[in-house]
């Protein structure tokens, strides 16, 4: 089984407003990842977990904050987002962080995010 | 400077119609190339990963290759159900722990 389940499919939301990405995996995996997707264009990463610590932050403003409570959980918090960031954001793990043979990251299906 | 490019940006077939796409890439250590299928609004699909050059792998219609500058995806008699947009990645010495994609191409399959 190689799934990664994310809540919700889609989320609208005021600029004012604070909200929560999740992302689940149960294949044991020790890194997990988080990828903001505009419309045409590749992921682009934001985050990297590894072994549940904070591994990379791709320079993402504060207005992000991911978290992870345990190996097979990440969450992403959002608040005073921006209209611009309203895009399709993917979490994805790996066995290890990626450099070894066997890290082959797979993808959620992500979460439509509308920021009004 | 380090790059991964896909190309072309975008093919059209028709039914049957084989074709090749291209990721190549200028980095310095390649640890892994890795293929993904991604329809619109949803995950990439994992396809296949490649770690030396002259490695091959294949899965019903589809045959990736990997040489030292670039890797390509086969696809042999493509049906409509194969339309959808094909990412590269590329992890390597000075990227460890995290994926470079390229554009990708978007595959259109006419009946």
């Amino acid at each position: 089984d190689t799934e990664v389940t994310q809540t919700p499919k889609h989320l609208v939301m005021g600029m004012t407003n604070k909200k929560s990405l999740k992302c689940e995996q149960h294949m044991g995996h020790r890194a997990m990842y988080w990828y903001k997707q505009k419309a045409k264009k590749p992921p682009e990463l934001m985050f990297v977990y590894s072994y549940e610590k904070l591994s990379i932050n791709e320079s993402v403003p504060s207005r992000f904050s991911p978290e992870c409570p345990n190996s097979s959980l990440l969450n992403l918090h959002l608040h005073a987002l921006q209209p611009e960031d309203s895009a399709l954001y993917l979490c994805a793990s790996s066995q290890r962080p990626q450099g070894g043979a066997t890290d082959t990251q797979y993808f959620g299906p992500g979460t439509r995010l509308t920021v009004l | 400077e380090d790059q991964v490019t896909q190309s072309p940006e975008a093919l059209r077939l028709q039914e049957g119609e084989s074709s090749s796409l291209n990721c190549s890439y200028t980095v310095s250590g390649l640890r892994g190339l890795f293929w993904y299928r991604q329809d619109p609004g949803k995950g990439p699909e994992f396809l296949f990963t490649l770690y030396s050059a002259g490695e091959e792998k294949e899965k019903e219609r589809l045959k990736a290759t990997l040489t030292k500058k670039e890797s390509f995806l086969h696809i042999t008699a493509p049906k409509p159900e194969d339309s959808a947009t094909y990412l590269c990645a590329v992890v390597y010495n000075t990227n460890a722990g995290k994926s470079t994609f390229g554009d990708g191409t978007t595959l259109t399959v006419k009946p």
